[in-house]
């Protein structure tokens, strides 16, 4: 069985700050995918940012980026110059490669970004 | 391009009683998976329908039923209401059938008392 941990339970920046949210996860398979999901405030969740385990590039879009190290089974993310609309939770998720749309969740990091 | 609905978005029930959920997934999204949101358990996977059939079902008990009609939206059901049957109940659609993205809607908050 997969388990995400996400050891960050509370974080907190200022605007316009980088910050880094920690995730590991444990599997013993070789091909999966992992994401980062942000759940802002009484909306929904949304996706944002995908790694396929097989690509050794790290993804990025636009201002969040993550830090997948494959051997070591961790997989951050960084959001860099941080805006108060990044105010949300954010779920480190791993799904198998091939199957159903299953996905692991880790417990959550609430990211606050104060002005 | 209408979201993920969910309904109802909020609801009360008793100990014992059922109840139903509905979601309408994206236009053209086959697959729909559901979710429960806990403060102490975080994000469950129950169950994913995708073209009327159950692909994989997570652990929950047997009082936790989903069913996918033909135009894609989906219905879960909760018999037999206990107190830690309180969440939030989370919907998703997809296009593709296995990358893993995932297009939420706004949830179905159930209490029970």
């Amino acid at each position: 069985a997969q388990t995400v941990t996400q050891s960050q339970p509370e974080m907190s920046v200022q605007e316009a700050e980088t910050v880094t949210l920690s995730c590991t996860y444990d599997t013993s398979e070789n091909n999966y995918y992992l994401f980062w999901y942000k759940q802002p405030p009484s909306r929904q969740m949304i996706l944002v940012i995908r790694q396929e385990a097989y690509k050794q590039q790290n993804a990025t879009e636009n201002r969040f980026s993550v830090n997948f190290q494959k051997a070591a089974k961790s997989f951050s993310l960084k959001i860099s110059d941080s805006q108060l609309g990044d105010t949300a939770m954010y779920f480190c998720a791993f799904k198998v490669f091939e199957g159903a749309q299953k996905l692991v969740f880790g417990q959550g990091t609430r990211l606050t970004i104060n002005p | 391009k209408a979201g993920v609905t969910q309904t109802p978005r909020y609801l009360i029930k008793t100990r014992g009683q059922q109840v139903t959920l509905s979601c309408s997934p994206i236009s053209g999204h086959r697959s729909v998976s559901w979710y429960q949101q806990t403060p102490g358990q975080g994000l469950q996977f129950l169950f994913e329908y995708f073209s009327e059939t159950q692909r994989n079902k997570g652990n929950f008990p047997g009082r936790f039923s989903g069913r996918q009609f033909s135009n894609s939206r989906s219905e879960m059901n909760v018999s037999t209401l206990e107190l830690g049957d309180s969440a939030l109940y989370l919907c998703a659609s997809s296009w593709q059938t296995n990358t893993g993205e995932l297009f939420f809607g706004e949830g179905s908050r159930l209490t029970v008392l």
